[in-house]
């Protein structure tokens, strides 16, 4: 069975450095979802791609939060710099359309030090 | 946007039927409801969803209530590998999941 993938699966930082998070999503999938959980919430999206382009990031911090999905394909999630409070688990979605069902991935869980 | 509500947690025995409430009184009419669930160190995993009727699948039921401000997830039958964080979703047509805070099942054995 197909699953969207996610790399690191862990991450240890320290505040003001640079990170990222890979997401792979299933094939054929041309909608693609970053989402933050902050422990005992529930997720909350930060970016919604459709094939390469940017359909809602109105969630997403610009000053220090970047996402890009350059060949429609993988997509990358950056922070930079890293602050203590942007501790949490990192999870990527995907779906064949945006009214279609969403696939989530096993998260990221950063820990910013 | 407004989110749903649910009770923090709660409790079930295991193979007995398990109904989770979830709150949307403010859910517009073309908002559908979804239900995922989470297990410990994963990703949400789909459940159901629905928009005015009831539902059914494999994995659970799905009863709205007629003025949709409400719905309730079944579980037929819990087994010990149901206890999740279960979350009552509106499903925005854009594509937008919005989270609530869950409701965590404990099924005891």
């Amino acid at each position: 069975e197909a699953e969207v993938a996610q790399s690191p699966r862990y991450k240890i930082t320290e505040k003001s450095q640079a990170v990222a998070f890979w997401c792979d999503p299933i094939s054929g999938h041309a909608t693609l979802y970053w989402y933050r959980q902050i422990l005992g919430q529930g997720p909350e999206l930060l970016v919604q791609f459709q094939d390469e382009s940017v359909v809602d990031d109105s969630q997403l911090p610009k000053d220090r939060f970047s996402a890009e999905r350059l060949k429609g394909v993988d997509s990358t999630l950056k922070i930079q710099p890293a602050e203590l409070g942007d501790s949490a688990m990192y999870l990527c979605a995907s779906s064949f359309g945006p009214q279609e069902t969403q696939y989530f991935g096993p998260g990221t869980r950063l820990l910013v030090l | 946007d407004a989110k749903t509500t649910q009770p923090n947690s709660m409790e079930s025995n295991e193979e007995e039927p398990v109904h989770l409430p979830c709150n949307h009184s403010t859910i517009s009419g073309t908002d559908y409801i979804h239900w995922y669930r989470q297990l410990p160190s994963q990703g949400p995993e789909y459940v159901i969803h629905g928009l005015t009727s009831n539902v059914n699948n494999r994995m659970a039921s799905l009863a709205i209530a007629e003025d949709r401000k409400s719905s309730t997830l079944i579980l037929h039958r819990a087994t010990l590998r149901d206890a999740a964080v279960y979350y009552c979703i509106r499903f925005i047509n854009t594509g937008k999941l919005i989270f609530g805070q869950g409701t965590t099942l404990q099924v005891k054995p």
